[in-house]
């Protein structure tokens, strides 16, 4: 355990279904992350919370929405997702964007979009 | 784009030094060299950063050469359980440019 917890681990949906992505960090962190990542491709960067204030939205599309409702939760809502969205999405946490602390990234959920 | 440059793959024999070189030879005075490491189907794990002296912890040492163009991060007694990918990341530290942005790393694999 990392300290910050993605649920769930694994997560098949239909196009036409909406889900939600959870998660939670207890490590005091103000920031939070949310990062995709496809096969064979590199992390990308979805969405910066900081404050529980979006900073940071990397041209996502609407059928993703991000959820801050505190410093140690972030949702990512689905819906109507297409099949190449199937990925990994983690989660990640820290003191404060910009600041020269690491990340904390959690196991992430594995989606795959039937 | 990543301001990095990594070897694609490296093999290393369990036991020996693992010694993981990096590129950044745009990098700026206020931008830091940071690694990650992902095993396989898990969250990057942070490992080490540093801006221009040298860094040791418990998992590694990050070696900044003088022009800080360059960096090798080194894990002294490689075993089976560090094969992963890699990744170098330069990161300037200040507001929404802070943000941490992954290349595609060096896939170390420790071999017995």
């Amino acid at each position: 355990e990392t300290g910050v917890t993605q649920t769930p681990r694994h997560l098949v949906m239909g196009m036409t279904n909406k889900k939600s992505l959870k998660c939670e960090q207890h490590l005091g962190h103000n920031a939070m992350y949310w990062y995709k990542q496809s096969a064979k491709k590199p992390l990308e960067l979805m969405f910066v919370y900081s404050l529980e204030e979006r900073v940071e939205n990397n041209s996502v599309p609407s059928r993703f929405s991000p959820e801050c409702p505190n410093s140690s939760h972030l949702f990512l809502h689905l819906h109507t997702l297409q099949p190449e969205d199937s990925a990994l999405y983690l989660c990640a946490s820290s003191q404060l964007p910009g600041q020269s602390y690491g990340y904390t990234f959690g196991s992430g959920t594995r989606l795959t979009v039937v | 784009d990543a301001k990095t440059t990594q070897p694609t793959s490296m093999d290393c024999a369990e036991g020996r030094a693992a010694n993981l070189p990096c590129n950044h030879s745009t990098i700026s005075g206020n931008e830091y060299v940071y690694w990650y490491r992902q095993i396989h189907s898990q969250g990057p794990q942070y490992i080490i950063h540093g801006l221009k002296n040298n860094e040791t912890n418990e998992m590694a040492s990050l070696i900044i050469t003088e022009d800080r163009k360059s960096s090798t991060l080194i894990l002294p007694h490689a075993t089976l359980r560090d094969t992963a990918v890699y990744y170098c990341i330069v990161r300037f530290t200040g507001g929404s440019q802070g943000n941490l942005i992954f290349g595609k790393g060096t896939k170390l694999s420790v071999k017995p």
